[in-house]
């Protein structure tokens, strides 16, 4: 199974802040890379996909960047609705292994 | 628009099998494109993805996580539009919300679950 290692496992940021969330894979993964947020008591959302990839209807604020081991999800201006936990995942081959998770919290 | 909804048991005996149905509504299940997974997560924990299947035009296909392979069959019947999933064997270890969701592929060769079901606790415990 190829393993997601996400960092930070937690962070805390102030609104209007830019925050970077990094996700790093064991192997290449090339642009293979989901991004989704969840928030508590919810399903998971795709946010990114394909590593850069806006999944309709997510805010612009968020992006993806990153390819082969390396990538991140960054939120340009933060806003309260978006506290929450996001995670990585690989889909470059099954199974489709979750990073850790970030959990998000504003100050 | 397409939605997804879990529906089984909440609570299994240990050694049991474990039983849940994805009832999908406003779409077909044998649409063209689309693999239907099952992932779960336990509390204050990370996801993990079991499984999926897909492919009816061909037959169907399914894979599962090498980790739970021997305990896990997901099947559909697509005259009710559902899949399910089967895990046997179940410990306290498989206590955990249980997500259906479909895979799609927004960008070629790139897929990624699009829409989920809101999620079912299934507890294991005698």
């Amino acid at each position: 199974d190829i393993q997601m290692t996400q960092s930070p496992s937690s962070l805390s940021a102030s609104v209007g802040d830019r925050v970077t969330i990094t996700c790093r894979a064991n192997q290449s993964i090339s642009s293979y890379l989901n991004w989704y947020q969840q928030k508590p008591g919810k399903a998971p959302k795709l946010l990114i996909y394909a590593a850069s990839s806006l999944q309709s209807g997510v805010p612009s604020r968020f992006s993806g960047s990153g390819s082969g081991t390396d990538f991140t999800l960054t939120i340009s201006s933060l806003q309260p609705e978006d506290c929450a936990t996001y995670y990585c995942q690989q889909s470059y081959s099954t199974p489709y292994t979750f990073g850790q998770g970030t959990k998000l919290e504003i100050k | 628009q397409v939605q997804l909804q879990e529906s089984g048991p909440g609570l299994v005996k240990p050694s049991q099998t474990l039983s849940l149905t994805c009832t999908v509504s406003g779409g077909s299940i044998s649409s063209a494109g689309y693999y239907w997974s099952w992932i779960r997560q336990p509390a204050g924990k990370g996801l993990e993805w079991i499984g999926r299947i897909g492919r009816f035009y061909a037959g169907g296909s399914t894979t599962y996580s090498p980790s739970l392979k021997s305990r896990v069959t997901i099947s559909v019947d697509t005259s009710k539009n559902q899949f399910s999933l089967e895990l046997s064997s179940v410990t306290a270890a498989d206590t955990a919300v249980y997500y259906c969701a479909r895979e799609s592929f927004p960008a070629a060769g790139h897929d990624a679950s699009d829409i989920w079901g809101q999620g079912t606790m299934v507890t294991v415990s005698s």
